[in-house]
């Protein structure tokens, strides 16, 4: 397997543009979760799937983002409109929903804001 | 909820001196632990797990943690650093959320700075 793919590793766009972050996940895994990134906050949980279905968004951070899962090998992130204070990285991981396996994690994708 | 703690955000040792790393969790069932390490400008990869068994755990690259119920702890240790071990590294516990389903959750993360 290719393990977790994202798309695309970098992303410049101008604030108030849509940006839309794409994600595939390792085939068979059923859990998918999206990660932030920056220096100031660490690591942050968005939002994850179970089998497609968004369990618990409660880490994003606005009304501006968004998350869809339409089937079980393809995720995607949406920030509309986006900030200058949305440059981070963004990280996919997917993992089997089970308490022993780790989550595999994508390479991300770097968002910049200007 | 789980939750982690990681002692120190910057560790600095000198190449060939033992790498301490350390890590405290809170669970309030058997816990599921993880360290990872993430690369300048790469994702974060597996390094070790500790699900049941052995309380001491090998992993990638020469790195090994032990659990320690006792005293909440997974540190991780290394026992002569090398330049290429510069990097960060995040120690998880895996925890039951809403509706069942796992998710792990990270610690902020530790900065290991390799001295020549």
């Amino acid at each position: 397997d290719a393990g977790v793919i994202q798309s695309p590793r970098h992303e410049v766009t101008e604030m108030g543009q849509e940006v839309t972050l794409r994600c595939k996940p390792i085939s068979g895994h059923n859990s998918l979760f999206w990660y932030r990134q920056t220096m100031m906050r660490g690591l942050e949980l968005l939002i994850y799937f179970n089998n497609n279905v968004p369990i618990d968004d409660s880490g994003m951070p606005e009304d501006r983002f968004s998350a869809k899962m339409p089937n079980a090998s393809f995720s995607t992130l949406k920030i509309q409109p986006s900030e200058p204070r949305d440059s981070a990285v963004y990280f996919c991981a997917s993992s089997f929903n089970t308490p022993n396996t780790e989550a595999f994690f994508g390479q991300g994708t770097r968002l910049t804001v200007v | 909820a789980q939750s982690v703690t990681q002692l120190g955000s910057h560790v600095s040792v000198s190449e060939g001196a033992l790498v301490l790393l350390r890590c405290n969790y809170s669970s309030s069932v058997p816990p599921y632990l993880f360290w990872y390490v993430q690369y300048p400008n790469q994702g974060l990869q597996l390094l070790l797990k500790y699900t049941t068994g052995a309380t001491l755990v090998k992993g990638i690259n020469g790195f090994e943690a032990e659990f320690k119920k006792s005293e909440t702890s997974f540190h991780l240790t290394k026992p002569s650093a090398h330049m290429s071990d510069a990097a960060e590294y995040f120690c998880a516990v895996s925890d039951r959320g809403i509706q069942g389903a796992q998710k792990l959750v990270f610690g902020q993360g530790t900065r290991l700075t390799i001295n020549p």
